[in-house]
């Protein structure tokens, strides 16, 4: 069935570092993503979206990368920062769906 | 921009009692809705699609006349819980999309409401 999921359930990274989050989905149909940052208590957090005419979109910071051939998507933060410190899930959806498929989502931690 | 306010952020009631949750985008207009169910380390879990003027579309599963949702305009969608038990307790999400947006748009979430029934 239609399902995306992630590589790593837990991440920790020293402050400073560069983080990667990658998310598998296996939905050929799938045409847009986006990552999203929840903290603790709070609702998810957009950061970055990417549709699935582009391989790369860049952010403050954060750049996802999307490789439609295997499926795969992934975020990249840059100089990671405790403030960082929330699980992050992967979304997707496809023309004709409003609704969107997340991810079973990556704890990071950065450690001081 | 795209704010959506959801309301309580908490709500510790008995078994029994229904609870109602509002969100509401705050400026913006959203034909459409989103309710979510998350559990404890868990990833969000759609529950049902809340279209303004229309009935709600639910996910398989999903009880309909537990879970009502009502959205009688642009900026409101509500989520009543009816006769909740402790199985009820779960963090509740709600996401709006920009009405008139472009079709691929993210969606804008809430900061959820605790639900905890007794």
């Amino acid at each position: 069935g239609e399902s995306v999921g992630l590589h790593l359930p837990t991440l920790s990274v020293q402050e400073g570092d560069n983080s990667i989050i990658n998310c598998a989905y296996s939905n050929s149909a799938s045409d847009y993503f986006i990552w999203y940052k929840q903290e603790s208590g709070k609702g998810p957090q957009f950061i970055i979206d990417i549709r699935s005419n582009m391989d790369k979109r860049q952010g403050q910071r954060v750049t996802v990368l999307l490789n439609k051939t295997v499926k795969h998507l992934s975020l990249q933060i840059a100089a990671t920062q405790p403030g960082d410190s929330a699980v992050y899930f992967c979304a997707e959806n496809h023309t004709g769906r409003r609704a969107l498929t997340f991810g079973s989502g990556t704890r990071l931690q950065v450690q001081p | 921009g795209a704010v959506v306010s959801q309301h309580p952020s908490r709500v510790i009631c008995k078994s029994g009692t229904s609870v109602k949750i509002e969100c509401r985008s705050l400026d913006f207009q959203a034909t459409t809705m989103f309710w979510y169910r998350q559990f404890p380390k868990k990833s969000l879990m759609l529950m049902a699609t809340s279209n303004e003027g229309s009935k709600a579309t639910y996910e398989q599963g999903v009880e309909k006349d537990k879970f009502l949702i009502n959205h009688a305009s642009l900026t409101l969608s509500t989520l009543t819980v009816t006769s909740a038990h402790p199985e009820d307790s779960s963090f509740y999400i709600c996401s709006a999309l920009i009405q008139g947006g472009y079709s691929n748009q993210p969606q804008h979430f809430g900061d959820g409401t605790r639900l905890s029934i007794l």
